[in-house]
């Protein structure tokens, strides 16, 4: 069975501020690892993904996360936050068959301020 | 590429009524797509896998006769609501793939489908 737990459902910081967007994640199987963010109501937008390979994976919108096994981490950073990455962000998991369905975390609500 | 779309972008219905929701993968083929709902503030809930020219895999608790799932192309996928009532009033999100034949391992979403039952 697969799990997501992302730590903090809302998550503050100043515009040009360090963001840290935690997810721990449970698999039997190596996992893949996804992060989507979502505008309000609208779709989700990936931006990364760590299939296999290299454990540092950089995505759209100058976001970054790195893969620890040892610590069943995932977490999604960024250097200097926008007002426009204000947004819902959210971690997934699936198994490594393809077209596995994904799993979802509960979602963190990233607020930017001025 | 890996556009998904989905019809209509919102709808508003009485009770009682059914609706159907459109999911199409415009540029690529899908043999697998998933539909999800979304309530405020909450995360993703998968109701179901849908695959083309077969049964959709329903998850537990979801009620396959009142959510019904038709995929009978490699670009659409069906959701028809049944009976319609308030407490189904929510977002609905598809996504699809991986792109049939391509490999890979990512799927694509849908801008959402918002839902009120009157």
């Amino acid at each position: 069975a697969q799990s997501v737990t992302q730590l903090g459902s809302h998550v503050s910081v100043s515009e040009g501020a360090l963001v840290l967007l935690r997810c721990n994640y449970s698999s039997s199987v190596p996992p893949y690892l996804f992060w989507y963010v979502q505008y309000p109501n609208q779709g989700l937008q990936l931006l990364l993904k760590y299939t296999t390979g290299a454990t540092l994976v950089k995505g759209i919108n100058g976001f970054e996360a790195e893969f620890k096994k040892s610590e069943t981490s995932f977490h999604l950073t960024k250097p200097s936050a926008h007002m426009s990455d204000a947004a819902e962000y959210f971690c997934a998991v699936r198994g490594g068959d393809q077209g596995g369905k994904l799993i979802f975390g509960q979602g963190t609500e990233l607020s930017v301020k001025p | 590429g890996a556009v998904v779309s989905q019809h209509p972008s919102w709808v508003i219905c009485k009770s009682g009524t059914s609706v159907k929701i459109e999911c199409r993968s415009l540029d690529f083929q899908a043999t697998t797509m998933f539909w999800y709902r979304q309530f405020p503030k909450q995360s993703l809930m998968l109701m179901a896998t849908s695959n083309e020219g077969s049964k959709a895999t329903y998850e537990q608790g979801v009620e396959k006769d009142k959510f019904l799932i038709n995929h009978a192309s490699l670009t659409l996928s069906t959701l028809t609501v049944t009976s319609a009532h308030p407490e189904d009033s929510s977002f609905y999100i598809c996504s699809a793939g991986p792109p049939a034949g391509a490999g890979g391992d990512t799927q694509y979403f849908g801008p959402g489908t918002r839902l009120t039952v009157l």
